[in-house]
């Protein structure tokens, strides 16, 4: 199975920080990557597919990207309502994973 | 407008068997594969199975194979998950969620149900 390791799993920021969280693939996994943002309560929402492809709907503040192993979620500019949980997923092959995910909390 | 409603959740002893429901709405459901996410209380998502467009092809965590039993009605417009010999460690809320995109297999997950917790425990 391809783990996925994302770092930090906390960070603290505040409103108009950028924050960059990193998913690491355990091997290759072409562009097969997702991230999810999820508030407490909430079910998750997608925010980035295909690596770096922006699902409608969601603010241009997000943006992610890939080196090799290696992706980004990057927040440009964080907002009071970004504060939440994120998680990236892979789809390159069954069983698809999660990472463990990262606390995104005010400062 | 997609909507997913969960149901089938409860209390159940271990080794018992329960049966999750996912209807669907809003969208052309025969065209899209649908999939099952967990999260334990408190903890990470868990990728727990998948099923294609059609039905004909199933996906599965190692952890459930052989207890669980993904399916869908295509003509009802809902998908199932037959959970049996059920474990302490099953305990989470279960997620249906709707592929984004209608190629036939899962991939990216959108929308999501608001999902139904299974508690296993005696």
């Amino acid at each position: 199975d391809i783990q996925m390791t994302q770092s930090p799993s906390s960070v603290s920021a505040s409103v108009g920080d950028r924050v960059t969280i990193t998913c690491r693939a355990s091997q290759g996994i072409s562009s097969w990557l997702a991230w999810y943002q999820q508030k407490p309560g909430e079910a998750p929402r997608l925010l980035i597919y295909d690596a770096t492809r922006l699902q409608s709907g969601v603010p241009s503040r997000f943006s992610g990207s890939a080196s090799g192993t290696d992706f980004t979620l990057t927040i440009s500019s964080l907002q009071p309502e970004d504060f939440a949980t994120y998680y990236c997923q892979q789809a390159n092959s069954f069983p698809y994973t999660f990472g463990q995910g990262t606390k995104l909390e005010i400062k | 407008e997609v909507q997913l409603l969960e149901s089938g959740g409860g209390l159940v002893q271990p080794g018992g068997s329960l049966r999750l429901s996912c209807a669907a709405s809003g969208f052309m459901f025969s065209s899209y594969a649908m999939t099952w996410v967990r999260q334990a209380p408190g903890k990470g998502l868990e990728w727990v199975s998948a099923i294609s467009a059609s039905g004909g092809t199933a996906y599965y965590v190692d952890s459930v194979k052989g207890r669980f039993t993904i399916s869908r009605d295509n003509s009802k417009n809902m998908m199932h998950l037959q959970m049996n010999s059920l474990r302490v460690e099953d305990t989470a809320l279960y997620y249906c969620a709707k592929d984004k995109a209608p190629t036939g297999t899962a991939n990216w997950f959108d929308p999501w149900g608001q999902g139904t917790l299974v508690t296993v425990s005696s």
